[in-house]
């Protein structure tokens, strides 16, 4: 299972309120990334990591602030979380082939419910 | 960036019949495309890619085809069975930023 685990695996919150997702590997992957999955729009990037502090943008960054102070761990963070992000989300590791890209390993996923 | 575009969106065949699904992107830096079967409820896995150098690979019932001319790439389930019924995403990604770009998904479903 590439050493992924997310946590929590399920949440339940209110508007307004703070939100933090981890995902945590085992394996020493440089790349690490945070996906949302949303029925109709398959699955979003929202923030990736190519090593610690290293950080950028996916295509659905707004809302979503990240970390990686350390390689095995990736914190996704919802300041102040909105219904429209009630979601589920997807940490996913990117397994390098030969210094090329290689597979996109995901974990378990995380369902958030923004009430 | 990249965007990704996948079709159809649903798809139903009868058992032993052939799948299509194909996907165009965007941008010619791709170079790699991958495709993820998810079951319900379940995470998304790679069941085959296909590298920008290669015209077709094949892997038992399962095979890709890549046109960079066009742009697109499409995924073939020849002899379908039931537990082929899931969603398929589709994916393209390029060497230097290393992401991932995902069509919106194809849901299959195989009658049995």
């Amino acid at each position: 299972d590439a050493g992924i685990t997310q946590s929590p695996r399920h949440k339940v919150t209110e508007t307004g309120t703070p939100v933090t997702l981890r995902c945590h590997q085992t394996e020493n992957h440089r790349y690490m990334y945070w996906y949302r999955q949303d029925p109709g729009h398959g699955l979003r990037l929202i923030h990736y990591s190519y090593g610690v502090k290293d950080t950028d943008k996916g295509e659905v960054s707004d809302g979503y602030s990240v970390s990686r102070s350390k390689t095995e761990d990736f914190l996704l963070t919802l300041e102040s979380a909105t219904s429209s992000q009630t979601s589920v989300y997807f940490c996913a590791i990117s397994r390098l082939a030969g210094g090329e890209t290689g597979e996109l390993f995901f974990g378990e996923g995380s369902r958030l419910t923004v009430l | 960036g990249e965007n990704v575009e996948q079709h159809p969106s649903t798809l139903s065949v009868q058992e032993g019949d052939s799948a299509v699904i194909k996907c165009t992107y965007s941008d010619s830096a791709s170079n790699y495309f991958p495709w993820y079967k998810q079951e319900l409820g379940k995470r998304p896995q790679l069941i085959i890619d296909i590298r920008s150098n290669v015209g077709e690979k094949k892997d038992q019932r399962i095979a890709v085809t890549l046109n960079k001319t066009a742009k697109h790439f499409s995924l073939h389930i020849t002899e379908t069975q039931p537990e082929d019924s899931a969603v398929y995403f589709c994916a393209a990604s390029w060497n230097t930023g290393n992401q991932f770009y995902f069509g919106t998904g194809t849901s299959l479903t195989v009658i049995p």
